[in-house]
């Protein structure tokens, strides 16, 4: 149990709708990163909140956004959806934007695009 | 070519047999991370190591900075192991880069 939670864990959209993802990070963790996961796949990177800033963003467009709030937890959105965005969306917590700093996983979001 | 990379990318062993997964990366690295994610999705971070060799119970991890290489070994293996093993290495910038995992099956 690593005490960062996501919600909803499983998903269903179609093509061209929009997704909110949530993310409640470790008690105490100032940053939070999210990565997308696709079948068989390594996760990507796609980008890391520090204090309710953008602090490093992967290689994805600006369709996906992300916002973290003073609490620390963080959503992270996807517009006008693709079939490619299927995917585990995993977000992790850890005590600084350091990535030397451990990074504490949830379960991850399974997001079906139909 | 990845710029982490990971072999083999599926293992079968007898439960008891010693395990060991490789990983080598290609750029510049502050740490590197050995993840285990379960079916369903949960990632757990195993190790993170800059230098030398880590242990935590029947698990160890090496690295070799100036080969650019690390392994994480497994002793005495069960079938609770069974799993992905995903290498991730932490560069300058505030990303991880995951290799594409090790799956493996440990059966009785």
């Amino acid at each position: 149990e690593t005490g960062v939670t996501q919600s909803p864990t499983h998903l269903i959209k179609t093509r061209g709708q929009q997704v909110t993802l949530r993310c409640s990070s470790q008690s105490g963790h100032n940053t939070v990163s999210w990565y997308q996961q696709a079948l068989g796949q390594g996760p990507q990177f796609i980008f890391q909140y520090y204090r309710e800033e953008e602090n490093g963003r992967g290689n994805f467009p600006p369709r996906f956004s992300g916002l973290q709030f003073p609490n620390y937890s963080s959503e992270l959105n996807v517009n006008a959806l693709e079939l490619d965005d299927s995917a585990l969306y995993l977000c992790a917590s850890s005590l600084s934007g350091r990535t030397k700093n451990i990074q504490y996983f949830g379960a991850g979001t399974r997001l079906s695009v139909l | 070519k990845n710029e982490v990379e990971q072999s083999p990318q599926n293992l079968t062993a007898q439960e008891g047999e010693f395990i060991t997964i490789n990983c080598s990366y290609s750029v510049g690295i502050s740490a590197l991370h050995w993840l285990q994610q379960h079916p369903g999705g949960g990632i757990v971070s195993l190790f993170m190591l800059s230098s030398g060799k880590k242990k935590h119970g029947r698990l160890i991890a090496t690295i070799n900075i100036q080969e650019k290489h690390s392994s994480l070994h497994i002793t005495a293996s069960h079938p609770r192991d069974s799993a992905v093993y995903i290498c991730a290495v932490a560069g300058t910038a505030s990303k991880l880069t995951f290799g594409t995992g090790t799956r493996l099956q440990v059966t009785l």
